[in-house]
């Protein structure tokens, strides 16, 4: 079955204390994405990657790292996580053309309380 | 990034339709996306057009495009509880990457 998993679902932590979200995609998508969703704001994008070690900022990167070393998995790396950054995270994934073909899927969300 | 606007709140009740409206501000939108999203559940793609179409009908969902005013606008016909959601617009305008911009999302209660 195409998919996109995240892990953890849901995650509770303290501020300072370094995280790891993992994203992983079965579907040989060249592009990812990650963003955040936060009431009345809608979901805005943190970071996206094009292909293998090609990633690049979106409109909130501040606070967030990623990585690319695989095509199937995007890790989103918050080094010193902030009570700001407790929110709702969506991975998506979509083939890097043009046309009805880029639908993004996304994965289930993580929900990320920071204290 | 682009702006894209939605009203925050719908309510309609159960058998009548729903008119969810979007606008946006960049004219260079290639694809203009409609996703939904349950409780707790993540991104269901519902529908989308291709900015040169003015309308796209999908069996209850009906898409209106009104490109000289930048406004984009979800229509479902006989509106089921199972539509309670939020409802997002986005679009991608096309930079080279495929950078999907959302709304903020619209809340549809349908009352029974």
């Amino acid at each position: 079955e195409a998919q996109v998993t995240q892990n953890p679902r849901y995650l509770i932590t303290v501020t300072g204390k370094k995280l790891t979200v993992t994203c992983s995609q079965n579907m040989n998508h060249e592009y990812m994405s990650w963003y955040r969703q936060d009431p009345g704001l809608g979901l805005r994008q943190i970071y996206y990657s094009m292909n293998v070690e090609v990633t690049d900022k979106g409109d909130v990167p501040e606070g967030y790292k990623v990585s690319r070393k695989e095509k199937r998995n995007f890790p989103l790396i918050l080094e010193s996580p902030s009570p700001n950054q407790t929110s709702l995270y969506f991975c998506a994934s979509s083939a890097q053309t043009s046309g009805e073909r880029d639908t993004q899927y996304f994965g289930p969300g993580t929900r990320l309380t920071v204290l | 990034g682009e702006d894209v606007e939605q009203s925050l709140f719908l309510s309609v009740r159960e058998g009548d339709s729903s008119v969810i409206n979007c606008t946006y501000t960049d004219s260079s939108s290639t694809y203009l996306y409609w996703y939904k999203q349950e409780p707790g559940a993540g991104l269901q793609l519902l529908t989308y057009i291709f900015s040169n179409m003015d309308m796209k009908q999908d069996q209850r969902l009906t898409v209106l495009l009104n490109k000289k005013d930048k406004h984009l606008s979800l229509r479902i016909a006989d509106t089921q509880t199972g539509d309670s959601a939020i409802y997002f617009c986005a679009e991608i305008v096309q930079t080279g990457a495929n950078n999907l911009f959302f709304g903020t999302g619209t809340r549809l209660t349908v009352i029974p």
